[in-house]
């Protein structure tokens, strides 16, 4: 299975942008790039996903390096609420293989 | 739409009872999965299943049966209840293709249940 590195954990203040950064070098040509997160005691939720232009949606953006080597999830104005562990996972077929993920902490 | 549902959220079992965590989705979802997720780390997958009838093993099947006879359930039976099966455990659903405009592969999470083996 294709594999991602991720930091084992970020903080960031609140309503500042916050850059999560995931390494998948091995990705193949036909591989997304897809973005989850579980916020405490609930189950993980879709973020956002890209196969090699950037993304935007109403919940973060994702920035895809050009070899597609790696990629960041961006988080504009981070807020209490975003405090999770965020994964970043390839989806070439289902099933999606989760990793340990980033646990991100925000301070108000 | 309910979405992705599970029952029970808690159960709490003695070393070598059985029990069925019950999964059930109203999105039409063709692929459905178990992962559990032990304190302090990632999601890890049980079983998954492409379509009615069609059952497959993930990472960590040892002592959990499946079965897919609709395409809305998928209920996951634990044979023989044992401490190391203490977990919370999701179930989750996508559209395995392209469909209506979805993503492949955006799974949906279930709110899981807490499994506790004494």
């Amino acid at each position: 299975d294709a594999k991602t590195t991720q930091p084992n954990s970020m903080e960031s203040n609140e309503e500042e942008p916050v850059h999560l950064p995931c390494n998948h070098s091995t990705i193949s040509g036909t591989d997304y790039i897809h973005w989850y997160r579980q916020l405490p005691s609930q189950g993980p939720e879709y973020v956002i996903h890209g196969l090699t232009s950037n993304v935007n949606n109403r919940m973060a953006s994702l920035a895809i390096a050009e070899d597609r080597k790696s990629s960041t999830l961006i988080l504009h104005r981070a807020t209490l609420r975003d405090a999770a562990v965020y994964y970043c996972i390839l989806a070439g077929n289902t099933p999606l293989v989760f990793g340990k993920g980033t646990r991100l902490s925000v301070i108000a | 739409n309910a979405g992705v549902t599970q029952t029970p959220k808690f159960q709490v079992l003695k070393t070598g009872q059985s029990m069925t965590l019950q999964c059930a989705q109203d999105m039409n979802h063709e692929y459905m999965s178990w992962y559990r997720q032990d304190p302090g780390m990632g999601l890890r997958l049980i079983h998954y299943s492409v379509g009615a009838g069609i059952t497959d093993q993930g990472e960590v099947p040892n002592g959990y049966n499946v079965s897919r006879s609709t395409t809305e359930d998928f209920p996951l039976r634990l044979l023989s209840a044992a401490p190391s099966q203490t977990s919370v455990y999701f179930c989750a659903s996508s559209y395995s293709k392209r469909y209506r405009g979805s993503v492949p592969d955006t799974q949906y999470f279930g709110p899981g249940t807490r499994l506790t083996v004494l």
